[in-house]
């Protein structure tokens, strides 16, 4: 079975800092997919950026940025001049090809301080 | 209302009661999903429903009842439920195009205590 996991409970940095969450995960799998999410306290889970395994180049959304490291199995995500708005839970989540289960880590509390 | 909403979004429920959560996707979605998300736990997927019809059942036990009765509604029914079942339940959706990686849509969940 596939696990996820992130090291890092919770991080805090100070606003316009860049920050980077890691995620780790397993599989015997070549294809398949991996998503970051955020969710703030209002409880909404948000897209945050995905990236297909069979890419090579980093997935980038405006200040969100992977970095993907198939033969480590590892996915970090970086955010630039992070803003107090990014204050969330980010939860990594992995997804077979084909299949529509998403399998998440337990999540870091990330918090931005002005 | 655009994406996808459910109510309530706060529950509080005795042992012996029967309620039911209630989810719509607004997306033009095929592929609905409940999820379990407990304190220091990662989310725990629990049912999924593609073109109306059940795919997967992740051994929930059967106090919890999913109800899908067309793309755009989900029904999660509960009765006689435990004090661990205590959680946040989120619903999402998706298109299922096969081998897509179809990114799923949540909702902003149902706080659920059981007394």
């Amino acid at each position: 079975a596939q696990t996820v996991t992130q090291s890092q409970p919770e991080m805090s940095v100070q606003e316009a800092e860049t920050v980077t969450l890691s995620c780790t995960y397993d599989t015997s799998e070549n294809n398949y997919y991996l998503f970051w999410y955020k969710q703030p306290p209002s409880r909404q889970m948000i897209l945050v950026i995905r990236q297909e395994a069979y890419k090579q180049q980093n997935a980038t959304e405006n200040r969100f940025s992977v970095n993907f490291q198939k033969a480590a199995k590892s996915f970090s995500l970086k955010i630039s001049d992070s803003q107090l708005g990014d204050t969330a839970m980010y939860f990594c989540a992995f997804m077979n090809w084909g299949a529509q289960k998403l399998v998440f880590g337990q999540g870091t509390r990330l918090t931005i301080n002005p | 209302e655009t994406g996808v909403t459910q109510t309530p979004r706060h529950l509080v429920m005795g042992m012996t009661n029967k309620k039911s959560l209630k989810c719509e996707q607004h997306l033009g979605h095929n592929a609905m999903y409940w999820y379990k998300q407990s304190a220091k736990k990662p989310l725990e997927l629990m049912f999924v429903y593609s073109l109306e019809e059940r795919v997967e059942n992740n051994s929930v036990p059967s106090r919890f009842s999913p109800e899908c009765p067309n793309s755009s509604h989900l029904f999660l029914h509960l009765h006689t439920l435990q004090p661990e079942d205590s959680a946040l339940y989120l619903c999402a959706s998706s298109s299922r195009s096969g081998g897509a990686g179809d990114t799923q849509y949540f909702g902003p969940g149902t706080r659920l205590t059981v007394l």
